[in-house]
């Protein structure tokens, strides 16, 4: 088995702060993902990446940027934290047949 | 557009019940379809999935119906228990030339009453 593990767990900011979040798997899959789970929205697909060096953009990248360093670790930075935002962002790695998810960071904007 | 719609937001079933959890797709090249279960405070988890080569599949008490004409399919509960309680996120995807993306439905959450 393996694990994927996302750091921070908490995440508080600014307005207009850049922030990082970053997670780490060990499955030693190919593809890596960053989602954003809002309520009553579902995942949606921030950035995506199929190999080491590699970025895709999903559906909500506006925002963000994200850097895949290495095959096992994939951050996601925020650009420019929004007032009164609130969202869990999970990280996963697999692929279509199945993903696997970490346990997401939580972020507060003051 | 969403592309994966989960009309219902939320589901309540007595115990013992079937629960039946829809999903919509608008994408016909999607061949792959998947339902996850995500238990609060807790990470998705894969329940069930199915190829578009097929329309059933079942696993002990949760089946999957696929209607490739109708752009949409279910998850089916039989005996539904309290443990079942939980959010359903619908998901599919391209087994080739999908890059590994899945797009998941908005959720629903299932409640099963005693």
């Amino acid at each position: 088995g393996g694990i994927i593990t996302q750091t921070p767990k908490f995440l508080i900011g600014q307005e207009g702060q850049k922030l990082t979040l970053k997670c780490q798997q060990n499955f030693n899959h190919d593809t890596m993902y960053w989602y954003r789970q809002d309520s009553g929205k579902g995942l949606r697909l921030i950035y995506y990446s199929i190999t080491e060096n590699d970025l895709q953009k999903g559906d909500l990248s506006e925002g963000y940027d994200a850097s895949r360093e290495k095959k096992s670790s994939f951050s996601l930075t925020v650009t420019s934290a929004q007032k009164n935002e609130m969202a869990v962002f999970l990280c996963a790695s697999g692929g279509y047949a199945e993903q696997f998810f970490g346990p997401g960071t939580r972020l507060t904007v003051l | 557009g969403q592309q994966v719609k989960q009309s219902s937001p939320s589901l309540t079933v007595q115990e013992g019940g079937i629960s039946i959890l829809n999903c919509d797709y608008e994408n016909d090249m999607f061949d792959y379809f998947a339902w996850y279960k995500k238990y609060p405070d807790n990470s998705p988890t894969l329940l069930i999935s199915v190829r578009s080569n097929v329309d059933k599949r079942e696993d002990g008490r949760l089946t999957v119906f696929l209607n490739k004409s109708g752009k949409h399919f279910s998850l089916h509960i039989t005996a539904s228990q309290p443990e079942d309680t939980a959010v359903y996120l619908c998901a599919a995807g391209m087994a080739t030339g999908g890059n590994n993306k899945l797009t998941f439905g908005q959720g629903t959450v299932l409640s099963v009453i005693p």
